[in-house]
């Protein structure tokens, strides 16, 4: 157990639908990453918040957001969803931003866009 | 820009066979961070190493080591003995010193472990 915890387990909605994912980090630690691993793209960087602020972003669809709160969770929002966004989808932590930490991942949320 | 190759699709080996893991890197930081990461079939991602580009030390723990070699932007992954347990998707990354810290993953490589 890395102690990074998501909700749900599993979502399955419709196309055209948002829903929201989330992310508790590991207890001190102030980086979250979001990652979304799929058969064709692989494991890809969403975005990453540190302390509240967003820090870095990679491949991440206009059609997804994110937020961190001041108690640290974190949210990936995905809207007017599309079957491609079919995919497990990755929270990980680290205690700082900096590149000697390790991220530590949680156990993924599977989403399922029908 | 940042790669990372892992070129074996899928191992299959018989148990207490040794295995290596290849994985290939590419950057042009003189600093930077290297990762093994472990997605057993229930699905999470499980960290095993970090090693960052100052330190060619290989490392072993237990039946896992680990083999990074800079002249070749090498660092492979072997996992003596194996065992049925080790079946998984092993991922190799990359991190940078600098700048942005987000991960790039290799395509990863399955390994099944027969019986």
């Amino acid at each position: 157990d890395s102690g990074v915890t998501q909700t749900p387990k599993h979502l399955i909605t419709a196309t055209g639908q948002r829903v929201t994912l989330r992310c508790s980090p590991r207890s001190g630690d102030l980086s979250v990453y979001w990652y979304q691993q799929s058969l064709d793209q692989g494991l890809q960087f969403l975005i990453q918040y540190y302390n509240g602020e967003e820090r870095a972003k990679g491949n991440i669809l206009e059609r997804f957001s994110a937020q961190q709160f001041p108690d640290l969770h974190s949210e990936l929002n995905l809207s007017s969803l599309e079957l491609g966004d079919s995919a497990l989808y990755f929270c990980a932590s680290s205690v700082s931003s900096g590149g000697a930490d390790t991220q530590y991942f949680g156990p993924g949320t599977r989403l399922t866009v029908l | 820009a940042q790669k990372v190759t892992q070129a074996q699709t899928e191992i299959s080996v018989v148990e207490k066979e040794d295995v290596t893991l290849d994985c290939v890197y590419e950057t042009r930081d003189t600093t930077y961070y290297l990762f093994w990461y472990k997605q057993p079939p229930s699905g999470e991602l499980v960290f095993l190493i970090r090693r960052n580009s100052f330190d060619e030390q290989n490392e072993i723990s237990g039946r896992y080591s680990w083999n990074f070699q800079k002249s070749t932007s090498s660092f492979n992954f072997t996992i003596t003995a194996s065992q049925v347990v080790d079946s998984a998707v092993y991922f190799c990354a990359l991190r940078r010193g600098t700048g942005r810290r987000a991960l790039t993953f290799g395509s990863g490589t399955r390994l099944q472990v027969q019986p």
